[in-house]
């Protein structure tokens, strides 16, 4: 196993198009985040999974926003009908249940939005 | 609510200087503590979890702190290389949940 990955790397699309993103975790891991990052801030939460259950969204993500980990396994982060601030690095992490002793968080390297 | 400060935003410093970044938090109920390095555009990479029990840990030249009761946290960084030059965030989970916040980070210069 690498890592997690991230995919695609970067997407440019314009106001009003629909993206999708792609994110494989380690694959022993049961837990799997989903984060933005604006430039020169710190990463912010927006959605968590255990297994396939979603946990928790952010009150950042709007209704426009959907994430799905169908199988457990590989994840997904949709938008609709994007805006332009929705330009940022979305990041996608993953680690074993919290308290079950590792518990570092792994991160993929991301995918690049800009909308134009 | 749980807020992470880190200071100062931006540092530049010679090759060879020994550093201190700064980590702060604001619920001292955390249950570990988290450094990062990143890149320019590109993910996070783990450098050092500190578990709440814990007062330090170190790896290679890195060494990080923790003071639960005071909400502080500070990455030492020992000899620093040219290749130390990266934005380093800290971050605290939000109760039992391991979801992240974290600090703006700091980014960091070390000149040749």
């Amino acid at each position: 196993d690498t890592g997690v990955s991230q995919d695609p790397r970067h997407k440019i699309t314009k106001r009003g198009q629909n993206v999708t993103f792609r994110c494989d975790p380690i694959s022993e891991h049961n837990r799997l985040y989903w984060y933005r990052q604006t430039l020169g801030q710190g990463p912010e939460f927006l959605t968590y999974f255990q297994n396939e259950a979603q946990l928790e969204k952010s009150r950042l993500l709007s209704d426009r926003f959907s994430a799905e980990r169908p199988k457990g396994s590989f994840s997904t982060l949709e938008i609709q009908r994007t805006e332009q601030g929705d330009s940022a690095m979305y990041l996608c992490a993953s680690s074993p249940t919290p308290g079950q002793g590792e518990e570092t968080q792994y991160f993929g390297p991301g995918t690049r939005l800009l909308v134009l | 609510k749980q807020e992470v400060t880190q200071i100062p935003a931006a540092l530049s410093v010679p090759e060879g200087e020994n550093l201190v970044l700064n980590c702060s938090f604001t619920d001292s109920a955390i249950y570990n503590l988290q450094w990062f390095r990143q890149d320019p555009g590109k993910g996070l990479t783990s450098l050092l979890l500190i578990q709440s029990s814990q007062r330090e840990q170190t790896s290679g030249r890195l060494n990080a702190s923790l003071d639960k009761s005071s909400g502080r946290s500070t990455l030492y960084i020992a000899a620093s290389q040219p290749g130390d030059s990266a934005t380093y965030l800290c971050a605290v989970p939000l109760g039992n949940t391991g979801k992240l916040i974290f600090g703006q980070g700091t980014t960091l210069q070390v000149k040749p």
